[in-house]
């Protein structure tokens, strides 16, 4: 079984501030962890999706996250906030193989001020 | 390429009445998924379907049915609502094992 955990419902960072949004994962096997973006009232888009592969892993939007086996994390962060980074985030865990399943966290919504 | 397409964007139900959520992809992708949105939540998986006549229960079925007809196409059903199914529906669909999945814009349903 997975499952996943973010830590904190809601971020508000400064514009031009660092932005990290925690997830912390659990799973029987390697799994394959992703995080999506959602933007007011529109469906959910990949950012990034971490597969076994390099353990540091870029994506849209100047983002990017860092796959830490030891401590079960895979944290998204991004160097400089900007207004339109503000959305709900979500981690996901799937194990792969034949489990195809996305598991997901509960979402993280970041706020940007200006 | 539309990617994903869901209909209607918005509903109204009574207590007691059916509907189908509608879902296409032109992708030509063998995964296809419904989720819940519920707020404070996350996404949780309704139904999913590895090809055309292949469907297996999520972990909120309850409710609901589903059916693959073809590769493009993945309607749910709600033959009984119920308030409790207040919610946004998202569907979704994949191509292979790394799991991508691509989303359509939602249905927001309201069951009064």
């Amino acid at each position: 079984a997975q499952s996943v955990t973010q830590l904190g419902s809601h971020v508000s960072v400064s514009e031009g501030a660092l932005v990290l949004l925690r997830c912390n994962y659990s799973s029987s096997v390697p799994p394959y962890l992703f995080w999506y973006v959602q933007y007011p009232n529109q469906g959910l888009q990949l950012l990034l999706k971490y597969t076994s592969a390099a353990t540091l892993v870029k994506g849209i939007n100047g983002f990017e996250a860092e796959f830490k086996k030891s401590e079960t994390s895979f944290h998204l962060t991004k160097p400089s906030a900007h207004m339109s980074d503000a959305a709900e985030y979500f981690c996901a865990v799937s194990l792969g193989g034949s489990n195809y399943k996305l598991t997901f966290g509960k979402g993280t919504l970041l706020t940007v001020n200006p | 390429n539309a990617g994903v397409t869901q209909t209607p964007k918005f509903r109204i139900l009574k207590i007691g009445q059916s509907m189908t959520l509608q879902c296409t992809q032109d992708m030509n992708h063998n995964y296809m998924y419904w989720y819940r949105q519920d707020p404070g939540m996350g996404l949780k998986l309704i139904y999913y379907s590895v090809g055309a006549g292949i469907t297996d229960k999520g972990e909120v079925p309850n409710g609901y049915n589903v059916s693959r007809s073809t590769t493009e196409d993945f309607p749910l059903r709600l033959e009984l609502a119920a308030p409790s199914q207040t919610s946004v529906y998202f569907c979704a669909s994949g191509r292979d094992l790394s799991e991508t999945q691509y989303f359509g814009p939602g249905t927001r349903l309201l069951v009064l």
